[in-house]
């Protein structure tokens, strides 16, 4: 089935350090989106993706969808405490079903 | 109010006890899933629906049933609970024209 690698699994930075991860596939995904999770909370849509090539942005986030449609990365710009928590991608392909990547855990020091 | 809310927050049970976990939307979607989140894992499919009468497996669905009552109501059944099934459970909606979904806040599922 559709594999998707997201990296890195975890990252420390410190108040005002921009953040990049992505997310890599084995085949070709049609949507790829951006979640967020706050502790106890359910995932939070950031940014959504149609078109291959598309730049994104939502407010310091900035998302891409891969050219070769097998890619896609999150950028956040000068980080906030409140950035805390774990970022997943998720692509749609052919199954039409969305695979989620493991996450990217993110620690924001003052 | 939540536009997608599920019900209990938290639930512990033992094991062979039927568990029922029930989520609601007030988004007029008519798509619906249910996930699974374990530590590492990010998030399984179970089962999905797209439309009252449409009922279809995911990833993971052995031990698993569910039922869409109505548009607004899709509940995920653990007929006899294992250990295994710790873990938080999401529901999640979609539109029929985007892919787009979108998460209740989680069921935190424990069985002793």
């Amino acid at each position: 089935g559709q594999q998707l690698n997201q990296s890195p699994q975890s990252m420390f930075i410190q108040e005002g350090e921009d953040v990049s991860m992505n997310c890599t596939s084995s085949s070709i995904f049609n949507t790829w989106l951006w979640y967020k999770q706050d502790p106890g909370e359910g995932p939070v849509l950031l940014i959504a993706l149609y078109k291959a090539g598309e730049l994104t942005s939502n407010g310091r986030l900035t998302a891409q969808f891969g050219i070769t449609r097998k890619d896609s990365f999150l950028n956040i710009s000068a980080s906030i405490p409140s950035d805390v928590g774990i970022y997943f991608c998720a692509g749609l392909g052919i199954t039409d079903k969305l695979i989620f990547g493991t996450g990217t855990r993110l620690q924001v020091f003052p | 109010d939540a536009d997608v809310t599920q019900t209990p927050r938290n639930r512990i049970t033992k094991t062979g006890k039927r568990i029922m976990l029930e989520c609601s939307q007030t988004k007029g979607h008519d798509r619906m899933y249910w996930y699974r989140q374990d530590p590492g894992l990010g998030l399984r499919l179970i089962y999905y629906s797209f439309d009252v009468k449409d009922i279809n497996k995911g990833e993971i669905s052995d031990g698993y049933s569910v039922s869409r009552q109505a548009q607004a109501k899709f509940s995920l059944s653990l007929e006899s609970a294992i250990p295994n099934q710790t873990a938080l459970y999401f529901c999640a909606t979609s539109p029929a024209s985007t892919d787009t979904q979108y998460f209740g806040p989680g069921t935190r599922l424990t069985v002793l």
